[in-house]
């Protein structure tokens, strides 16, 4: 499967502060991008899907101008959580794809503490 | 309804035992489905994938697949404590260019 990687595996900041997420794809072409939030003991959810070059399309309920996310090349898509606060404290996980299989992979995650 | 439901769990089953965790989908025309591991902590990690009706066999792990009845299935035979996880089915429809997920059943292998 695709081999995805994820930069920073952890970052604790303070609140008001903006954090940047880098998700790699480093053996497929993401011409797609899903970013997934999941807090504690809760179910994965979608939060943006982004294609290479355009604009992100973000699943209701989520901020647009809180999340914003840059897919400007096949390999590379950023999350950055703007004026971040405790509530966005969370396990940030990227999902390029799907391939020709319909499959998907997840990169490593990224978890996020505010304080 | 939800698109994609799951047991939440947790199942409890001894070491040895064969651990069944089902899956039903509300979308008629979805085409591939997905079973996926997720240890505490950790992302979701794909296990099985499975297309067609019938069953798909991957060493301990056998998925099933029901279109008819709408409802997938993963057995996981010989179950040892290396299985306690979060497992997550994934289905995807054309239509949504993307993956539905249930919420997961979590499952306990005891000694």
């Amino acid at each position: 499967g695709a081999v995805v990687s994820q930069h920073p595996s952890r970052v604790i900041c303070k609140s008001g502060t903006s954090v940047k997420i880098e998700c790699r794809s480093l053996d497929f072409q993401a011409t797609t991008m899903f970013w997934y939030r999941q807090f504690p003991k809760k179910s994965l959810m979608l939060m943006a899907t982004s294609n290479e070059g355009s604009k992100a399309t973000y699943e209701q309920g989520v901020e647009k101008d809180k999340f914003l996310i840059n897919h400007a090349s096949l390999t590379l898509s950023t999350l950055t959580v703007t004026s971040a606060h405790p509530e966005d404290s969370s396990f940030y996980i990227c999902s390029p794809g799907p391939d020709s299989y319909n499959e998907q992979f997840f990169g490593p995650g990224t978890r996020l503490t505010v304080l | 309804q939800k698109e994609v439901e799951q047991n939440s769990g947790p199942l409890s089953v001894p070491e040895g035992a064969i651990a069944s965790l089902n899956c039903t989908y509300s979308d008629r025309v979805s085409q591939s489905f997905f079973w996926y591991r997720q240890y505490s902590g950790k992302s979701p990690e794909l296990i099985m994938s499975i297309y067609s009706n019938g069953d798909k066999e991957d060493g301990r792990f056998t998925a099933q697949l029901n279109k008819a009845s709408q409802y997938v299935s993963l057995l996981i035979r010989d179950s040892q404590p290396s299985d306690s996880a979060t497992y997550l089915c994934a289905v995807y429809t054309g239509t949504a260019s993307k993956l539905t997920f249930g919420t997961g059943t979590r499952l306990q292998v005891t000694l």
